[in-house]
């Protein structure tokens, strides 16, 4: 069935590091990617999302690259900041005019950055 | 920046009550979800609705829950015989397309006592 595993589950950096995420899917036909941060009591919040005929995008400190044959794809923040601290949703979808779009949602990461 | 609302924020009930979750989608978006969120768990789809029908539902979507976009701004999930497994976070998300930009609401805590 489809189903979308993310790693690691809890990540702590220092303040200024990088922090990665990655995530597998196993549903072939899923073409969009998209990336959530859920902040406490709060609802998934879209942070960057990426379309499977593209390897990589990039928004100021945040990239997301995607492996369509390794059916990988990954979050990549650069000089993280303590607002950063949040749990980081992947998502996959084979979004098309007749299938609704359905997002198949990764486990989460809950990312602790230390100032 | 457009938002989707839902209300409450919380609700309590007894187990066996009818609950209806209230939500209103960004207002030229066509296409709405629910999602529910068990604590400490990852979010899980329960049903896409388009044109006025639902287009998919998973599994966790059955008889017990329904869904109805009464007018042209409110979309409602019903469950009609609550259960305590069905205490959770449920968000409402809705999309233009359908094919990406999902906007999901702050959610509404369900909690079946």
């Amino acid at each position: 069935g489809e189903n979308v595993e993310q790693h690691p589950s809890t990540l702590s950096v220092q303040e200024g590091d990088s922090a990665v995420i990655k995530c597998t899917y196993s549903d072939s036909a899923s073409n969009y990617f998209p990336w959530y941060k859920q902040e406490l009591g709060k609802g998934p919040q879209l942070i960057i999302d990426i379309r499977s005929n593209v390897g990589e995008k990039k928004d100021q400190r945040i990239a997301v690259t995607l492996n369509k044959t390794a059916k990988h794809f990954s979050l990549h923040i650069t000089e993280t900041q303590p607002e950063d601290s949040a749990v980081y949703f992947c998502a996959a979808s084979r979004g098309g005019y007749n299938q609704g779009g359905k997002l198949i949602f990764g486990q989460g990461t809950e990312l602790s950055v230390k100032p | 920046e457009p938002e989707v609302t839902q209300t409450p924020s919380h609700q309590v009930t007894q187990m066996g009550q009818e609950v209806i979750l209230r939500c209103v989608p960004i207002s030229n978006h066509l296409y709405f979800y629910w999602y529910r969120q068990i604590l400490g768990q990852k979010v899980e789809f329960l049903v896409s609705f388009y044109n006025n029908e639902i287009s998919e539902k998973s599994e966790i979507f059955d008889d017990q829950f329904s869904v109805e976009r009464p007018d042209g701004s409110n979309f409602t999930l019903k469950i009609r015989s609550t259960k305590l497994e069905d205490s959770a976070m449920y968000f409402c998300a809705s999309s233009m397309t359908g094919r990406g930009g999902y906007t999901f609401g702050s959610g509404t805590r369900l909690t079946v006592v």
